[in-house]
């Protein structure tokens, strides 16, 4: 099993520019998360979408849009990048309903805007 | 908010054992968790503790927990190179709701 894959693992952008990150889960999990981790900070949750068809602002969703295409992927659109928003974004699943909470993540994309 | 708090860094030698302390503030944590993340990698589950538990162990990993000072700390046993990582403390409350600490970093020195 594959997991929870993020693309692209690298990206540069400049100050204005737009982009969108993918993430995809093969476990059938109903719940996936948008985080940002900056040095110092741990990880802040950015959107989260609890099941298909609902999304819901984490900590620090401005400047930030998602959209659950359906309970596979969820993508994070940046619609006018500003450096403030350098930083790994990491995606990541988890069993909603039950157990114990775990969260499945996938291996980061790291974004530099200039 | 919330908060969840851990010191940045950690050193031991090979073969010593390490400890890595959090605190946090929310009293309705029903989970806590304790992930590690290598270089270039996501975070993976390491263990976790129900709010019930006072300590858990698993091989070489202890986790204890003191409810009433909110304060949960994961002890590593003969600590190898491979142990070299950074090490989030995490708590939830069951509900889409987990609040990571900032990270211990372990260096392990041969």
């Amino acid at each position: 099993n594959a997991g929870v894959t993020q693309t692209p693992k690298f990206q540069v952008l400049k100050t204005g520019q737009s982009m969108t990150l993918q993430c995809a889960q093969d476990m059938n999990h109903n719940s996936m998360y948008w985080y940002r981790q900056d040095p110092g900070m741990g990880l802040r949750l950015i959107y989260y979408s609890a099941s298909e068809g609902t999304t819901d602002k984490g900590e620090v969703p401005n400047g930030y849009n998602v959209s659950r295409l359906n309970k596979r992927e969820f993508s994070l659109r940046l619609e006018s990048a500003a450096p403030s928003q350098t930083s790994v974004y990491f995606c990541a699943s988890s069993r909603a309903g039950g157990g114990t909470g775990e969260l499945f993540f996938g291996e980061g994309s790291r974004l530099t805007v200039l | 908010g919330e908060d969840v708090e851990q010191s940045l860094f950690l050193s031991v030698r090979e073969g010593d054992s390490s400890v890595i302390n959090c605190t946090y503030t929310d009293s309705s944590s029903t989970y806590l968790y304790w992930y590690k993340q290598e270089p270039g990698a996501g975070l993976q589950l390491l263990t976790y503790i129900f709010s019930n538990m006072d300590m858990k162990q698993d091989q070489r990993l202890t986790v204890l927990l003191n409810k009433k000072d909110k304060h949960l700390s994961l002890r590593i046993a003969d600590t190898q190179t491979g142990d070299s990582a950074i090490y989030f403390c995490a708590e939830s409350g069951g509900n889409n709701d987990m609040r990571f600490g900032a990270g211990t970093r372990l260096t392990v020195k041969p």
